[in-house]
């Protein structure tokens, strides 16, 4: 059974840094590019990042681009995203996903999901 | 990046059929794909490609393009596709995604 299980959400303080995790589980991690979508209260979802299988190469939406950055580690089937200079706008709920297909090439089509964990920007 | 468009709320009366729509130019390149999200939930893949269905989702989802317009339609709906649905598709940027503002459908 495909499990994604993130962690790392909690309150922070605006301009702050946070670490997201998302272990794996059920599937061959290191076949799939894996992605974190992001839900602000009561809103819709926002495609966030895409790092490939391999990690070579990773991409961000215009909003984190330059403040995010996508991680992996195939050994331990784990996927990060490193969050710094934080505002009141990065208040969402993120979660990874993964990609319905293997290999490398382009998708939107995120066939598991986690149940997301919770990141409030407050002071 | 590129935008799709989706009708906020829409309403079916129990056991009828609806249609929810995404617009955008990009779709005359890339097919959309479609999320149901219930309250609470995480998305859920319910319709992907020209004709693909995940195992597990019922044939009464089916989707469709034309044009710049992708649509879902739900036969015969029932009271649990009371759900938020999101279209989503690959963006002009290599390796990007765009997603819909979503559509809140009422089950009558």
């Amino acid at each position: 059974e495909v499990q994604l299980v993130e962690s790392g959400g909690v309150v922070v303080q605006p301009g702050g840094s946070l670490r997201l995790s998302c272990a794996a589980s059920g599937f061959t991690f290191d076949d799939y590019a894996m992605y974190w979508v992001r839900q602000r209260p009561g809103k819709g979802l926002e495609w966030v990042s895409l790092i490939s299988w391999d990690a070579v190469d990773t991409y961000y939406g215009d909003s984190v681009r330059g403040r995010f950055t996508v991680s992996r580690d195939n050994a331990k089937n784990l996927l990060y995203l490193q969050m710094n200079s934080l505002g009141p706008d990065d208040t969402a709920l993120y979660y990874c996903a993964k990609s319905y297909y293997s290999g490398s090439g382009s998708s939107s089509d995120f066939d598991f999901w986690g149940r997301g964990t919770l990141v409030t920007v407050a002071s | 990046s590129s935008e799709l468009t989706q009708d906020p709320a829409v309403s079916v009366a129990l056991g009828q059929t609806v249609r929810i729509t995404c617009q955008g130019d990009i779709l005359r390149t890339y097919y959309a794909t479609w999320y149901q999200q219930k309250p609470g939930q995480a998305p859920v893949l319910i319709f992907f490609g020209k004709n693909n269905r995940p195992s597990g989702i019922p044939d009464r989802f089916s989707g469709s393009s034309s044009g710049n317009t992708a649509s879902l339609t739900i036969t015969e709906a029932q009271a649990e596709d009371e759900a938020d649905y999101y279209c989503n598709s690959r963006d002009r940027s290599p390796y990007h995604v765009v997603f819909g503002g979503g559509t809140k459908l009422t089950v009558l």
